[in-house]
């Protein structure tokens, strides 16, 4: 299986800042990469497909990219809903798999 | 509207059984791949199993093979997840996930809001 891999675990941040979100995989994976914000005792959003792609209804201040093994995630400007768990997700072999997790939190 | 409603989850003992649904909505539901991803309390996402649109295909983590199975019913845009010999390690929220087009699994852009399964004696 390829293992996700995310850094860093926690991030604390003011509204405003502009954060980035690293994911690396065990192996190259091409453009195979989505992210997903998740905040408490909610399900996941999808956020992010093939590295960059931007959901629909997603801000234009969350951005991707990244190919091969090393993928980030930028939050242009933090904004108070922003504060949440981010994953991103592999879907280049099955099984898909996803990073530990970082979590945004309010500097 | 666009949605999933899982169902069924519930306190079992260990080595119990429990079938979960997740009702789907608002979309060609026999078009899509479907999985079946889990969250332990405290912890990350872990995909459990996948099942392509005809229902002709499934996958499964190494976790859960041979103890779950899952299908669907097209006719009643439901998803299904049977689960066996459950362990205490299975004790998580399972959340339904709509996948793609493709026959494999890709990634999922619409999610249930959950159902908890809790392993306890």
């Amino acid at each position: 299986d390829i293992q996700m891999t995310q850094s860093p675990s926690s991030l604390s941040a003011s509204v405003g800042d502009r954060v980035t979100i690293t994911c690396r995989a065990s192996q190259r994976i091409s453009s195979y990469l989505n992210w997903y914000q998740q905040k408490p005792g909610k399900a996941p959003k999808f956020l992010i497909y093939a590295a960059s792609s931007l959901q629909s209804g997603v801000p234009s201040r969350f951005s991707g990219s990244g190919s091969g093994t090393d993928f980030t995630l930028t939050i242009s400007s933090l904004q108070p809903e922003d504060f949440a768990i981010y994953y991103c997700q592999q879907s280049y072999s099955t099984p898909p798999t996803f990073g530990q997790g970082t979590k945004v939190e309010i500097k | 509207e666009v949605q999933l409603l899982e169902s069924g989850g519930d306190l079992v003992q260990p080595g119990g059984s429990l079938r979960l649904s997740c009702a789907a909505s608002g979309f060609t539901f026999t078009t899509y791949v479907m999985s079946w991803v889990r969250q332990a309390p405290g912890k990350g996402l872990e995909w459990v199993s996948g099942i392509s649109g005809s229902g002709g295909s499934t996958y499964y983590a190494d976790s859960v093979k041979g103890r779950f199975i899952i299908s669907r019913d097209n006719s009643k845009n439901t998803l299904y997840l049977q689960m066996n010999s459950l362990r205490a390690e299975d004790t998580a929220m399972y959340y339904c996930a709509k996948g793609t087009v493709a026959a494999i699994v890709e990634w999922f852009d619409l999610w249930g809001q959950g159902t908890l399964v809790t392993v306890s004696s």
